[in-house]
């Protein structure tokens, strides 16, 4: 079975600051990991994944994740917020193979702050 | 450059109709889900279709029921709509088959209200 939890359902910062939103997973094989960004009244937008082949992870509007085996992590960070970054964030886990179910965490809410 | 199209997107019904939610995607892809969306809760899985023909319960399906009427669709039932099954509906599909990575492209959403 796989899982994901998400630390922390909102997180808050000022626009500029850095952006840290924390997922751990876990898995019974080789995971494929992926953030997927919400805006309000929108469906689920991708913004990275990681799939097995570099552990760090560049994503759509300045965001990347670092997958990390030992810690079971897979982070997303942003150097500097924007306004337009606040929206609910998603961390999912997939397993791959014929099972293509992805697993999702909770959701952490950013609110940037001016 | 459609996607995922669900509809409707908003609906409210009373408790005991039925209604059916209806999804399409226009990227020939095999495998297609429904999800839930409620606050604080992520996103859970009713049922999903790996392949056309084929279909298969997610973790919360009681309550529902699933067709898969062609590669292109796939639509969720409620036979006796329940307040608990007030949400955010959400249809997606990916690749499937050998090599996908599991990636979901998710349609807009269908707001679900049960009086």
């Amino acid at each position: 079975a796989q899982s994901v939890t998400q630390l922390g359902s909102h997180v808050s910062v000022s626009e500029g600051a850095l952006v840290l939103l924390r997922c751990n997973y876990s898995s019974s094989v080789p995971p494929y990991l992926f953030w997927y960004v919400q805006y309000p009244n929108q469906g689920l937008q991708l913004l990275l994944k990681y799939t097995s082949a570099a552990t760090l992870v560049k994503g759509i509007n300045g965001f990347e994740a670092e997958f990390k085996k030992s810690e079971t992590s897979f982070h997303l960070t942003k150097p500097s917020a924007h306004m337009s970054d606040a929206a609910e964030y998603f961390c999912a886990v997939s397993s791959g193979g014929s099972n293509y179910k992805l697993t999702f965490g909770k959701g952490t809410l950013l609110t940037v702050n001016p | 450059n459609a996607g995922v199209t669900q509809t409707p997107k908003f609906q409210v019904l009373k408790t005991g109709q039925s209604m059916t939610l209806q999804c399409a995607q226009d990227m020939n892809h095999n495998s297609m889900y429904w999800y839930r969306q409620d606050p604080g809760m992520g996103l859970r899985l009713i049922y999903y279709s790996a392949s056309e023909g084929t279909t298969d319960k997610g973790e919360v399906p009681n309550g529902y029921n699933v067709s898969r009427l062609n590669k292109r669709e796939f639509s969720l039932r409620l036979e006796s709509a329940a307040p608990s099954q007030t949400s955010v509906y959400f249809c997606a599909s990916n690749r499937g088959g050998g090599g996908s990575t599991g990636e979901l492209f998710f349609g807009e959403g269908s707001r679900l209200t049960v009086l």
